[in-house]
């Protein structure tokens, strides 16, 4: 009963390091979600893809970049980390539209 | 642009005393309404949902919501909250398409 796994679960980057979040689900959903959560501003949408083969913008998309791998996995870059990138990062899947979004555990990223 | 408002940031209340936390959208037109709940250090876990029918709803852990499209509302509440219900809610809300915006979530402390 894995859900959404989400590796890694901390990270401490220097300014301009890249790296590559990942995220795996196994409830054979459609759609899939990059969201970052910030103190008072709530969840904001980076990326999402509504199926295999198809990513777009969220709110949120300046510095990021994602692969939708194949119908499980869905990876969120960040190719130059900024401090302003500070922030736990939320992966989600939803079966489709108005479905429930079942979220990983989070992954908590500082950049210094 | 859409966006849901969730005006309390923080809602102290007593063990065993009623609850309500406030949810506003800004369009009733075609509205998928949920409620999910962070725990400390975790992910989030939906509560209840609002696809269509019965304005009044019943989710997990004794909450309930009731839709008002005139209000554009979504308030939640709780007859008699218990000290584990304490950790951050989060309205959000589907304006007909796969994704979800978030509001920016309210800290419910419940004190003995």
């Amino acid at each position: 009963n894995a859900g959404v796994t989400q590796t890694p679960k901390f990270q401490v980057l220097k300014t301009g390091q890249s790296m590559t979040l990942q995220c795996a689900q196994d409830m054979n959903h459609n759609s899939m979600y990059w969201y970052r959560q910030d103190p008072g501003m709530g969840l904001r949408l980076i990326y999402y893809s509504a199926s295999e083969g198809t990513t777009d913008k969220g709110e949120v998309p300046n510095g990021y970049n994602v692969s939708r791998l194949n119908k499980r996995e869905f990876s969120l870059r960040l190719e130059s980390a900024a401090p302003s990138q500070t922030s736990v990062y939320f992966c989600a899947s939803s079966e489709g539209r108005f479905t429930e979004a079942f979220f990983g555990q989070g992954t908590r990223l500082t950049v210094v | 642009a859409q966006s849901v408002t969730q005006l309390d940031s923080q809602v102290p209340v007593f063990e065993e005393a009623p609850v309500e936390l406030r949810c506003n959208y800004s369009s009733s037109v075609s509205v998928y309404l949920f409620w999910y709940v962070q725990y400390p250090n975790q992910g989030l876990q939906l509560l209840l949902k609002y696809l269509s029918g019965s304005t009044l709803v019943k989710g997990i852990n004794g909450f309930e919501a009731e839709f008002n499209k005139s209000q554009t509302s979504f308030h939640l509440r709780k007859p008699s909250v218990h000290i584990s219900d304490t950790a951050e809610y989060f309205c959000a809300v589907s304006w007909g398409g796969n994704k979800l915006t978030f509001g920016t979530g309210t800290q419910l402390k419940v004190e003995l």
